[in-house]
């Protein structure tokens, strides 16, 4: 089964920083989620990828399939951009049709 | 408005009341999933379905069921509640096989088992 690993765990950051955030995975995948889960509890799909590299407005998610590495960036990091961020990975090979999921980092944006 | 509809959003209960969640898609999904949510474990997977009639165990199945007579609907019976359910449930559906699309999730719904 996958293990997949985010870091950092927390991040505390100021408005107008740009914010990184990893995740490892420990087997070959088929595809890599990023969702974001506000303060209220929703969770929304920000990106589904499986190379290279994708960007929506101010946030890109790249992944690295040979090193089991994905990021994802905020440029001009805002205080509405405050969330938990997971990272989602669905396995390469047949069996449940599931995705493993990151336990998240939780990033705060101050004004 | 595309959406997955989830009811109740809150519910308190006791243990071995049986109860169903509700989970209904608008959008014509072929997939659809049911997740639990807990502090330092994260989002697991319990159960999902890849079309009418076709469902399957995720990775936390035990003490749930499910079932999927209709594209649209996909509820979740605890047949017998226990303490350790208490969790965050999210119900969330995708065009087809769920980890190749964006999936789209419901509201939520937090379950309390005294």
């Amino acid at each position: 089964k996958n293990e997949v690993e985010q870091s950092p765990q927390n991040l505390t950051a100021q408005e107008g920083e740009f914010i990184t955030i990893n995740c490892s995975y420990s087997v070959g995948i088929s595809a890599l989620h990023w969702l974001q889960q506000h303060p209220g509890g929703g969770i929304v799909s920000l990106f589904m990828l499986s190379s290279g590299k994708k960007k929506h407005g101010r946030l890109i998610a790249t992944i690295n399939i040979q090193e089991k590495h994905s990021s994802l960036h905020i440029t001009a990091s805002h205080p509405r951009d405050s969330a938990v961020y997971i990272c989602a990975v669905r396995g390469s090979g047949g069996g449940a049709d599931g995705l493993t999921f990151g336990k998240g980092t939780h990033l705060i944006i101050q004004p | 408005e595309a959406q997955v509809t989830q009811n109740p959003r809150y519910l308190i209960t006791v243990t071995g009341k049986k109860l169903t969640v509700t989970c209904s898609q608008n959008m014509n999904h072929e997939y659809m999933s049911w997740y639990r949510q807990d502090p330092g474990l994260g989002l697991r997977q319990i159960y999902y379905s890849m079309n009418v009639e076709v469902t399957d165990k995720g990775d936390v199945p035990e003490g749930y069921k499910v079932s999927r007579k209709e594209k649209r609907n996909f509820p979740l019976i605890l047949e017998s509640p226990s303490p350790n359910q208490t969790s965050l449930y999210f119900c969330a559906s995708s065009p087809r096989t769920g980890g190749l699309y964006i999936q789209y999730f419901g509201a939520g719904t937090r379950l309390s088992v005294l």
